[in-house]
């Protein structure tokens, strides 16, 4: 597709299982970001990949958090035992490399639940 | 380690007013801002941004901003407001002191245009 996509769209998951949300790029997007933003909060910086240099994950709030992209491609952030606080809208961002690409480009997110 | 600040939690309107929208920044180098735009259960879409150039941007929606390296300002603007945006609005900022240096957003500012 040409935007950026996000599954599943919504997550509904009980307190202590581990989840993965999946992001895919715009193609040929060198650098990807995951955020998280709490209801009607702001944004939340979490991980920063950009192409094949080692990421910026100084925002990932606890050690449960981590992150992987294959391929300089798909990126999927996992929660391992998750917390009540982890329920968020998790958005992932794309953006590309080299003049007049420096706008990021939103996925819809995956809404996270965790009764 | 650069950061935005974004003072007001919400801004209110009258429609066919002024509005503005604040943004403060701390960056190492010279700043790369943006200005995006979150309407209700949709994602984030782009308004504008300022890399170079001249220092007043404009963007999408009638929408512009500032650049004030003084002041270190990237305020929103637009002449007339509509009730149409009211939404929730970020405002964000890279470095150029590296091309691999993340975009961090503000905490967002809530604008509602009454009619």
């Amino acid at each position: 597709g040409a935007g950026v996509s996000q599954s599943p769209s919504n997550k509904v998951t009980e307190k202590g299982k581990d989840v993965e949300l999946r992001c895919d790029p715009i193609s040929g997007h060198t650098a990807l970001y995951w955020y998280r933003q709490s209801l009607g909060q702001g944004l939340e910086f979490l991980i920063y990949f950009q192409g094949n240099s080692a990421p910026d994950k100084s925002g990932l709030p606890s050690d449960r958090f981590s992150a992987e992209r294959t391929g300089g491609s798909v990126s999927t952030l996992t929660i391992q035992r998750t917390q009540q606080e982890d329920s968020a809208v998790y958005l992932c961002a794309s953006r590309g490399r080299g003049p007049g690409t420096d706008t990021q480009y939103f996925g819809p997110g995956t809404r996270l639940t965790v009764l | 380690a650069q950061s935005v600040a974004q003072p007001e939690d919400q801004v209110n309107v009258a429609e066919g007013n002024p509005l503005t929208v604040k943004c403060t920044y701390s960056v190492s180098g010279n700043p790369y801002l943006f200005w995006y735009v979150q309407y209700p259960n949709r994602g984030l879409q782009f308004l504008l941004k300022y890399i170079t150039g001249d220092n007043l941007v404009k963007g999408s929606y009638g929408f512009e901003a500032e650049f004030n390296k003084s002041q270190t300002s990237f305020h929103l603007k637009k002449p007339s407001a509509l009730v149409s945006d009211s939404a929730l609005y970020f405002c964000a900022v890279r470095d150029d002191v590296s091309s691999a240096s993340k975009i961090i957003f503000g905490s967002g500012t809530r604008l509602s245009i009454r009619p």
